[in-house]
């Protein structure tokens, strides 16, 4: 089992849709967890960074994290075309180290 | 104002070449990385120096070097390269190494072994 799973998708919507990421993790120690995106043949761009539990809102974008059930999400409201792109979720901060693990990425569609 | 710039953008190369890649950043950060992106878009962490100093070195092939001549350069070198080398590597920054938060990466380098 790795350490950070996310379902690679391709999810496709419609837009103005309301879109929901999700990851699941093992590893309780996780303190600090990101949302980053990635459009095709660019690097990853950070959206989102929560510390611990709890909700963050950041214009159409929420994030969740449920330290209880490790489980975090990503909530796109009113999505756009230019939110295609690769969604990846990271988490940080066991042992004291602060390097990322990332999961693998889920591929969003909006269509027109 | 480019932050994080990786040369080439594009190699192709045979196996069993030796190549490089140069990294530079210009947000003034005193940690870089070096990640590998494999097909199946996993995100790896290879490398990681603090100030011209290497902090981390993950489960890495020996074939791999890096090389930090200052604190906004971080090149790595492949040496005898093989097929399963071809990935996407990216180089990425941090203010320092208890940035818990944003690391800034460069474009990406696509690198193809044949």
């Amino acid at each position: 089992q790795k350490e950070v799973e996310q379902d690679p998708g391709p999810l496709s919507v419609p837009e103005g849709a309301i879109v929901s990421l999700n990851c699941t993790y093992s590893n309780s120690a996780f303190q600090y967890f990101m949302w980053y995106r990635q459009y095709s043949r660019k690097g990853p761009e950070l959206l989102m960074y929560t510390y611990s539990s709890g909700n963050k809102e950041d214009g159409r974008f929420t994030a969740q994290v449920d330290k209880s059930s490790k489980y975090i999400s990503l909530f796109i409201r009113d999505s756009q075309p230019s939110d295609s792109a690769t969604y990846l979720c990271a988490m940080s901060g066991t042992g004291g180290s602060y390097i990322p693990t990332f999961g693998r990425g889920t591929s969003l569609i909006v269509h027109p | 104002d480019t932050a994080v710039s990786q040369t080439p953008k594009y190699l192709v190369t045979q196996m069993g070449n030796d190549k490089s890649i140069k990294c530079e950043q210009n947000l003034g950060h005193d940690t870089m990385y070096w990640y590998k992106q494999d097909s199946k878009k996993f995100l790896k962490i290879m490398f990681s120096y603090n100030n011209k100093e290497l902090i981390i070195n993950e489960t890495v092939p020996n074939r791999f070097s890096p090389k930090s001549p200052d604190k906004a350069h971080l090149n790595l070198h492949i040496n005898s390269l093989e097929l399963g080398d071809s990935a996407v590597y990216f180089c990425a920054s941090s203010q320092d190494w208890t940035d818990k938060d944003t690391q800034y990466f460069g474009p990406g380098t696509r690198l193809t072994v044949l």
